[in-house]
């Protein structure tokens, strides 16, 4: 399986941007770039998917390397809700269509800074 | 609301004895998971079901059982056979085949402790 790198750990300050970095050079072209994040005492939360494209939703931007083999978790804005750990996930989607089996690695616990 | 419940919150149990984790949707989800997490770690998979009346083994399924009689259910026994059932358990669902997919969704799990 394609295996992800992430820092252990980042610090940033309340209200300015947060870039998240993520190395997968041995990804596949069937898989998917997921990123899940977990508040303390709380299950995982869904944040944002992409394949090859730059994309976009409320919570947050993911930025995708052209070789793919790279990806960089965007917020905009942090504010102390964001703090958390963030997973990078791959999921390859030819050998698990029809469902979304994860694996998780230790992540980035992100510390905000008021 | 739609979404997933776990129940308890908190468990305790003697060592030795079977416990069974609830796990329930309501969002017409085919597929549902269970994962484990120990402090500091990531989630491990226990097991998965991408339909009703069927399912699969995860990453470590040993001292584990899960049943899926019906859509909105599946329960995971730990048995007396794991041998450091102490942990989170989380349970998860995702819409699987019957629809687009937008990530996994989780509930907000159950801490297990074995005394």
């Amino acid at each position: 399986d394609a295996k992800t790198t992430q820092p252990n750990s980042m610090e940033s300050n309340e209200e300015e941007p947060v870039h998240l970095p993520c190395n997968h050079s041995t990804i596949s072209g069937t898989d998917y770039i997921h990123w899940y994040r977990q508040l303390p005492s709380q299950g995982p939360e869904y944040v944002i998917h992409g394949l090859t494209s730059n994309v976009n939703n409320r919570m947050a931007s993911l930025a995708i390397a052209e070789d793919r083999k790279s990806s960089t978790l965007i917020l905009h804005r942090a504010t102390l809700r964001d703090a958390a750990v963030y997973y990078c996930i791959l999921r390859d989607t030819l050998r698990d269509f029809g469902n979304e089996k994860l694996t998780f690695g230790t992540g980035t616990r992100l510390t905000i800074i008021p | 609301d739609g979404g997933i419940t776990q129940s308890p919150k908190y468990l305790f149990r003697k060592e030795g004895q079977n416990v069974t984790l609830s796990c329930e949707q309501n969002l017409n989800h085919d597929a549902m998971y269970w994962y484990r997490q120990d402090p500091g770690q990531g989630l491990r998979l226990i097991y998965y079901s991408q339909i009703v009346n069927d399912f699969q083994k995860g990453d470590i399924a040993e001292g584990y059982s899960v049943s899926r009689e019906k859509k909105e259910s599946f329960p995971l026994t730990v048995t007396s056979a794991q041998k450091n059932p102490t942990a989170f358990y989380l349970c998860a669902s995702s819409p699987g085949t019957s629809g687009r997919t937008d990530g996994q969704f989780f509930g907000p799990g159950t801490r297990l402790t074995v005394l």
